[in-house]
């Protein structure tokens, strides 16, 4: 177990909808990294927030925001949804600039856009 | 931009016996890091073993060991004595080595089964 946990661990939601997802960090880290994993894909980078702040940015539209709380748990906010944001969201907690600088993941939310 | 290449989509092993699964990748960058995760059926993404760059001693974890080729940008996993456990998708990632917009860059991944 990494100690990162995601919740909920499955939605449906339909098409424009907008969703939250959920993110508890590892006690002692300070960053969280949100991926985006599509059916037989390998995960794609939306975002990473460091210490509250938005600290880089994969290519997603803005539809897609997050937040980064003061205790370093995190959300993932999908607006206006589109059937090809049915994936695996993962999140990923890390010390930034901390030794190895290794990620843990949690075990993801799977969402369904209908 | 990085990229991470897995060409294998699938492998099979039988039990006890050693695979290899491989992993190219092209940057300009110099200092960065690489790595193996594991993602079984439950999900969960959990690291198998990492490298650094300037590292020329390749990283072993137990019964997992890479052959890291930093002129080649080739980086692959050999798993000796394979487990039933070991059955999941394996993907190779890259970081650079830098402490702001740690992302990590993902290939498609690889299926691995180990048979009884």
């Amino acid at each position: 177990e990494t100690g990162v946990t995601q919740s909920p661990t499955h939605l449906i939601k339909t098409r424009g909808q907008q969703v939250t997802l959920r993110c508890s960090s590892q006690s002692g880290h300070n960053t969280v990294s949100w991926y985006q994993q599509a059916l037989g894909q390998g995960p794609q980078f939306i975002f990473q927030y460091y210490r509250e702040e938005e600290n880089g940015r994969g290519n997603f539209p803005p539809r897609f925001s997050g937040l980064q709380f003061p205790n370093y748990s995190s959300e993932l906010n999908v607006n206006a949804l589109e059937l090809d944001d049915s994936a695996l969201y993962l999140c990923a907690s890390s010390l930034l600039a901390g030794a190895k600088n290794i990620q843990y993941f949690g075990a993801g939310t799977r969402l369904s856009v209908l | 931009a990085q990229t991470v290449t897995q060409s294998q989509p699938e492998m099979s092993v039988q039990e006890a016996e050693t695979v290899t699964l491989s992993c190219t990748y092209d940057t300009s960058e110099n200092n960065y890091y690489l790595f193996w995760y594991k993602q079984p059926p439950s999900r969960q993404m959990i690291l198998v073993i990492r490298q650094e760059a300037y590292k020329q001693q390749n990283a072993t974890e137990n019964r997992f060991s890479v052959n890291f080729q930093k002129a080649a940008k080739s980086f692959s996993l050999k798993i000796s004595d394979s487990q039933l456990g070991d059955t999941a998708m394996y993907f190779c990632a890259f970081m650079k080595h830098t402490g702001a917009n740690s992302k990590l860059t993902f290939g498609k991944g690889i299926t691995l089964s180990v048979r009884p």
